[in-house]
């Protein structure tokens, strides 16, 4: 009965290749968003949907592309992943025009 | 330009004695100040929040303080337990939109 849920939880990957990252939530939020921690260990805003339509798109290079097939689920597509894309990811949701948001376990990506 | 600065990386605190984990932001127009905690190798844990109509909100052993004037925040934890040993985060959020996180102190609690 996990509350915001993500896979893989790990995954390791070479340069180039194109890779996705799923996340559920159960609390019934309308908002979820994606979260990238980097090596300095700043969490920072990638994305956020509200209801499947894209309400922040936090400068990030257009091979990320979020996809959100219901309000339930936020998938993330990276393509021809790069070195500096090495980090975990967290995806979170909220309720709609709540302030406090509810995270997943995070996917820690390796590109090699 | 970080709007949000925790300027300890980390704190070590006896076992039965408080925390004090502070947190210090630039813009006056923040309006909602949030705590989590994060384990390793797990999401950030919601703790507590507190409004900008507000200088404090207590829940149990932890408290949050605001300081608007000194933009200034800080979370207490009375008495402090092994078991609070984490990265603690504060973050701020305006009504709908991004967080926007400290860059974390980590908090050992020796028993």
């Amino acid at each position: 009965d996990t509350a915001v849920s993500q896979t893989p939880k790990y995954l390791v990957t070479q340069m180039g290749n194109d890779k996705s990252i799923k996340c559920e939530q159960n609390l019934g939020h309308d908002t979820m968003y994606w979260y990238k921690q980097d090596s300095k260990k700043f969490l920072k805003i990638m994305f956020s949907y509200n209801n499947k339509e894209l309400i922040i798109n936090e400068t990030v290079p257009n091979r990320f592309s979020p996809k959100s097939p219901d309000k339930a689920h936020l998938n993330l597509h990276i393509n021809s992943l790069e070195l500096g894309d090495s980090a975990v990811y967290f995806c979170a949701s909220s309720a709609l025009m709540a302030y406090e948001q509810y995270f997943g376990p995070g996917t820690r990506l390796t590109v090699t | 330009d970080q709007q949000v600065k925790q300027n300890s990386p980390s704190l070590s605190v006896q076992e039965g004695r408080i925390s004090i984990l502070n947190c210090d932001y630039t813009n006056s127009m923040f309006d909602y100040f949030l705590w989590y905690k994060k384990y390793p190798a797990e999401g950030p844990t919601f703790l507590i929040s507190i409004s900008s109509i507000k200088d404090k909100n207590e829940d149990g052993r932890f408290t949050v303080f605001l300081n608007k004037s000194a933009k200034h925040l800080s979370l207490h934890i009375v008495p402090s337990q092994p078991g609070d040993s984490a990265v603690y985060f504060c973050a701020v959020n305006r009504q709908g939109g991004k967080l926007i996180f400290g860059q974390g102190t980590e908090l050992s609690v020796k028993p």
